[in-house]
């Protein structure tokens, strides 16, 4: 069973702070994706990465997929707590079999 | 964007009882569906994949006859938890997939989730 593994897995910091989640698998995904899961629902889907090094942007969140398409990194610039919740990413075997990352939960304290 | 819907969204029942959940793909077909468990504070697990009309694949450790999963038209998946106990206690949720060009990452939406609370 490949396992993604993501770290930290707990994160609680200031508002304001920046901080990076990061994704890994020592296997090769076609495609990568992260969420953000709110307590008691689904998870909703940030974005979506595809090529080796591609690196996309959603306001203050930066994801960069890494060039083997094995990880990928989640950065958040002056967080707040909006921002706050369950983060995972998820890898993408063919096109459409998922396998969940172990999560990252972000606390960003006002 | 495509809706996903489940019900119930919580349920309570005894240890021993059958409880189901529904999956339903508000304004798109799909072709597939698919069933998670997350246990609190932890990631979601891939439990089935459901393909309209014809039988669930069920991932390794996952038991078919506990967890029954129905496909039965495009826009429904149901998931049959039999004889729950304590232990089936969790949040599943559903998620569905779009029809999509062959070769090309599909989008899977996410239902709202299901929480089950066995006694």
């Amino acid at each position: 069973t490949q396992l993604l593994e993501q770290s930290p897995q707990f994160l609680s910091i200031q508002e304001g702070e920046n901080l990076t989640v990061y994704c890994n698998s020592s296997s090769v995904f076609s495609s990568l994706q992260w969420y953000r899961q709110e307590p008691g629902e689904g998870p909703v889907l940030l974005v979506t990465v595809v090529t080796g090094g591609e690196v996309k942007k959603l306001k203050r969140l930066t994801f960069q997929f890494g060039d083997a398409r094995k990880d990928s990194s989640l950065h958040i610039t002056a967080a707040q707590p909006g921002d706050t919740g369950l983060y995972l990413c998820a890898g993408i075997e063919g096109t459409y079999k998922y396998i969940f990352g172990t999560g990252t939960r972000l606390k960003v304290l006002a | 964007g495509a809706v996903v819907s489940q019900h119930p969204s919580r349920v309570i029942c005894k240890s021993g009882t059958s409880v189901k959940i529904e999956c339903r793909s508000l304004d798109f077909q799909a072709t597939t569906m698919f069933w998670y468990r997350q246990f609190p504070k932890q990631s979601l697990m891939l439990m089935a994949t459901s393909n309209e009309g014809s039988k669930a694949t069920y991932e390794q450790g996952v038991e078919k006859d506990k967890f029954l999963i129905n496909h039965a038209s495009l826009t429904l998946s149901t998931l049959t938890v039999t004889s729950a106990h304590p232990e089936d206690s969790s949040f599943y949720i559903c998620s569905a997939r779009t029809r999509g060009r062959i070769g090309v990452t599909d989008t899977q939406y996410f239902g709202p989730g299901t929480r089950l609370t066995v006694l």
